[in-house]
């Protein structure tokens, strides 16, 4: 059964730092893996997705990783801004069917004016 | 464009009483459509899937049902709602075509309160 777990639970950090939210699961076998945000009371938006056969994507200041032989994603955040606060869910999909995501718990990121 | 809107934003319920939950996906065609749920404390879980209209997969056992009457509609349902059916739905809408490296679209959730 795969299962996905997000490292630190929640961070704040002043703004402008850059920082990397992790993500790692136990199956290797995923099609792809996307980077969600997600604010107060809100739905999901997607961020990244990476194609497993694939090893970065980068959009704006955001770049997520997937190192899939060892179960590993980071999503690196450049130059952070107030704005950016949010809770940050990594997913991976199953092998077979439809888009089923299996997601992580989230990091719930706070920057700091 | 592609738009999901799903509604209500809100809803308190008595233990009992039924549920409907409603989804629309308007600007594409034959999507992938989902129902998950986020409980308080725990990461998203996904409760039903659908590649087309009639076709509905359960994920795991629980008081809920799905219906997908149209193309793009998907509604979730229950006779009677236990306390521990409160949560965060989400629906969510892919491409579909056997393409499994499509982005999932979210709509902006229900929280539902059982009380």
């Amino acid at each position: 059964k795969q299962e996905v777990t997000q490292i630190p639970a929640a961070l704040s950090v002043p703004e402008g730092e850059n920082l990397v939210l992790n993500c790692s699961f136990t199956d290797s076998a995923i099609y792809n893996l996307q980077w969600f945000r997600q604010d107060p009371g809100k739905g999901l938006t997607s961020l990244l997705l990476i194609q497993s056969s694939q090893r970065e994507q980068t959009s704006g200041r955001l770049n997520a990783s997937l190192d899939k032989s060892s179960g590993r994603s980071t999503l690196y955040i450049a130059a952070s801004q107030p704005g950016d606060s949010a809770t940050y869910l990594c997913a991976v999909s199953r092998i077979q069917g439809a888009q089923k995501l299996v997601f992580g718990q989230g990091t719930r990121l706070t920057i700091n004016p | 464009s592609q738009t999901i809107h799903q509604w209500p934003a809100t809803l308190v319920q008595p233990v009992g009483s039924p549920l409907s939950l409603e989804c629309t996906v308007e600007g594409t065609s034959n999507p992938n459509l989902y129902w998950y749920r986020q409980a308080a404390g725990r990461g998203l879980q996904l409760l039903f899937y659908s590649v087309g209209i009639g076709q509905i997969s359960s994920e795991v056992p629980q008081n809920l049902s799905a219906s997908r009457p149209q193309d793009r509609q998907f509604i979730l349902s229950s006779k009677k709602l236990l306390l521990s059916d409160s949560g965060f739905y989400l629906c969510a809408w892919s491409l579909a075509q056997r393409r499994n490296n499509e982005k999932l679209f979210f709509g902006s959730g229900t929280q539902l309160s059982v009380l």
